[in-house]
């Protein structure tokens, strides 16, 4: 059974840290680009980051210098290292696999069901 | 790319068709991907390639467009479509972007 489920969201003061946690069952994280996405409760989506499965990352330029993507492939498990929160970072945090659709990653086809962040102080 | 999505909202009566409008600021081909979003629930992938369904969407989901200019219609429109639909492009990344999103409601 394919599954994505995330953890590790809270309620922190701006300028704190905080690290999700997305455990993956039903396919090897080695083999595929994961990512997170986010949205702040009733706005659109954001995609704030990429771990190909070459071990590349990429990040939205919201969060670069401040967000680490980051994997394990022994526990098939993503995280995401988010340093010098904003209030703008409270949002849904959901993590996501990224199709690749030749040639390129393409289309978020497996989700979790979230895990919220909220920055307030 | 900025993808802008039209109309902000769509209300229809069940068994007619919505239409549902994206338009991206350039040349996307057909890296375009749809996806439904009911309240309290993640993103489902609906339609990838402009126009190909995802496994297990069902017929009266179909997508159109290139370039700039894409739809996605739902025929046969049911109660349990009522949802936020967003548009998504994967020609230029990263970032993979999203458009705004239309709320779809059934009457």
């Amino acid at each position: 059974d394919v599954r994505l489920v995330e953890s590790g969201g809270h309620l922190v003061q701006p300028g704190e840290s905080l690290t999700l946690s997305c455990a993956i069952s039903g396919f090897s994280v080695s083999y595929h680009h994961m990512t997170w996405v986010r949205q702040v409760p009733g706005e659109g989506l954001e995609g704030v980051s990429v771990v190909f499965s070459g071990g590349g990352t990429t990040y939205a330029d919201s969060v670069k210098d401040r967000f680490t993507i980051s994997r394990d492939i022994s526990k098939n498990t993503v995280f995401l290292q988010m340093n010098r929160l904003r209030v703008e970072d409270t949002a849904l945090y959901y993590c996501a696999r990224l199709l690749q659709i030749w040639p390129s990653p393409a289309t978020f086809d497996i989700w979790g069901r979230g895990t919220m962040v909220t920055v307030s102080s | 790319v900025v993808l802008t999505q039209f109309p902000a909202t769509v209300s229809v009566s069940p068994g007619e068709r919505a239409t549902l409008s994206c338009r991206a600021s350039q040349n996307i081909s057909s890296d375009l991907a749809w996806y439904q979003q009911k309240p309290g629930q993640a993103p489902r992938l609906l339609i990838y390639g402009a126009s190909t369904r995802a496994t297990g969407i069902p017929a009266r989901f179909s997508g159109s467009g290139s370039g700039t200019e894409f739809t996605l219609t739902i025929r046969s429109q049911q109660s349990e479509d009522s949802a936020i639909y967003y548009c998504q492009q994967y020609k230029n990344w990263p970032p993979w972007t999203f458009g705004q999103g239309t709320k779809v409601e059934v009457k």
